[in-house]
Order: structure tokens, then sequence, then C-alpha cells
């Protein structure tokens, strides 16, 4: 069965200081892994898009990575603002409708 | 470009009532999804419209129905409400197969 799990469930850190989200996945013929923002109350925004081991992409003080059964999100020197939950998802080969399988998330928040 | 629009942001209903949740988007995209997202389970795929003309179950598919009315607009229909309908819905949409998704802003429904 394809599945996706997220670790913490919740993040607190200080402003600066610098941490990174796990994305453990298991999928038959992984076809993209996603990550998204979500703020309260909104929709999800989207962030990176990874296909392959070894690829990495990068915005602002986040950073996406991916091995063969996980991605990491790296938040560098994080500020108040990147608080938010960070959801991964997975497309599996054979998806129906291409969609995306999500894990649960992680709430991050970032104090000054 | 307004992006994926979603009507109405709120609504409480009583067990049993009926209504429809609307779903539009402006950016000429092929594939529409709806998707569920209650607290500690993550987001759950309703319904999906792979191309106008055409719509498919997701994972959680019970108590629901859609219609791809054309290009731009995909809904999402209780007929009779129930308690356990209670969550947030977000439709979302892409332009090709393998592309990462859009999300609308939601909507908040309560059943009472």
């Amino acid at each position: 069965e394809d599945q996706v799990t997220q670790s913490p469930e919740a993040l607190r850190l200080q402003e600066g200081e610098s941490s990174s989200l796990n994305c453990s996945y298991t999928v038959s013929g992984l076809r993209g892994l996603f990550w998204y923002r979500q703020d309260p109350g909104k929709g999800p925004e989207f962030l990176f898009t990874l296909y392959s081991a070894g690829e990495e992409k990068e915005k602002e003080r986040l950073k996406a990575t991916l091995t063969k059964k996980e991605s990491f999100l790296h938040i560098t020197a994080p500020k108040p603002e990147d608080s938010a939950t960070y959801l991964c998802a997975v497309r599996a080969l054979n998806q129906a409708g291409t969609a995306l399988i999500f894990g649960k998330g992680t709430t991050l928040s970032v104090s000054s | 470009n307004a992006g994926v629009t979603q009507t109405p942001k709120f609504q409480v209903l009583k067990t049993g009532q009926s209504m429809t949740l609307q779903c539009a988007q402006d950016m000429n995209h092929n594939s529409m999804y709806w998707y569920r997202q209650d607290p500690g389970m993550g987001l759950r795929l309703i319904y999906y419209s792979a191309s106008e003309g055409t719509t498919d179950k997701g994972e959680v598919p019970n108590g629901y129905n859609v219609s791809r009315l054309n290009k731009r607009e995909f809904s999402l229909r209780l007929e009779s409400a129930a308690p356990s309908q209670t969550s947030v819905y977000f439709c979302a949409s892409k332009p090709t197969e393998w592309d990462e998704q859009f999300f609308g802003p939601g909507t908040r429904l309560t059943v009472l």
C-alpha cells in the first residue's frame, strides 16, 4: 500500500535555529514527491517537486532533498513567517487520476 | 488570474440537508480534484476528473457526487449530509498529467 509518513508532527524553533522535516514514503513507482506549505485557514501552496534520488531544490530558506525512501525539508535560519504546516505528498505510477497521496503534515512554529 | 476559487467559504448544514460546493479554475487546466482534510487524517481524495467529461472515485467517495460542468468548473454535491462529513473541502487542479496541483482556499463545512 502506498503511504507517506511525516515527522515530527510538530516542531518549535527559535528564530535562526535551523532544522529539518522528514517525509518517509512507500510507493510503487514514484512519479514525483511534492512539498506544500499550508497556512491556517488557507489551501496548500506548492513549494517543490522532486523526481529522482539525489535531486535537490531550494527556495529562500528552504531546501528539499530526496533519497529512495525519504525526503527532507531543510529550513535554514527560520523566521517567524516560516511558521506553517508543511505537507509532503507523493504521486505513484498507478495512482488513480495521478492524484497525490498526502502525509499528515508537520506544524512548524518559529518564535522570535 | 484568480487561480482556483471555491464557494462558499463556510457552511453549516443540518443532518439530511443537501448542498453543492462549487469550484472553478481559470488556468485552462485539464484535471480537477476534490479532497477533504480532517484533523489527524491529512488530505484524502474524494473524486477527480482527469479531463472534461470524465469523473472517477477516489479514496473516500461515499456520500458524495460530482459534476464536471465544463473545463472550468467541478462541483461536489452532498445529497444527504451526515455529521461525519464535517470537514474542510479543497478543490485542486493541474494542467497536465504529471504537473503539480494548485489548490483553492477551501470550504469549511459543519454538519449538525
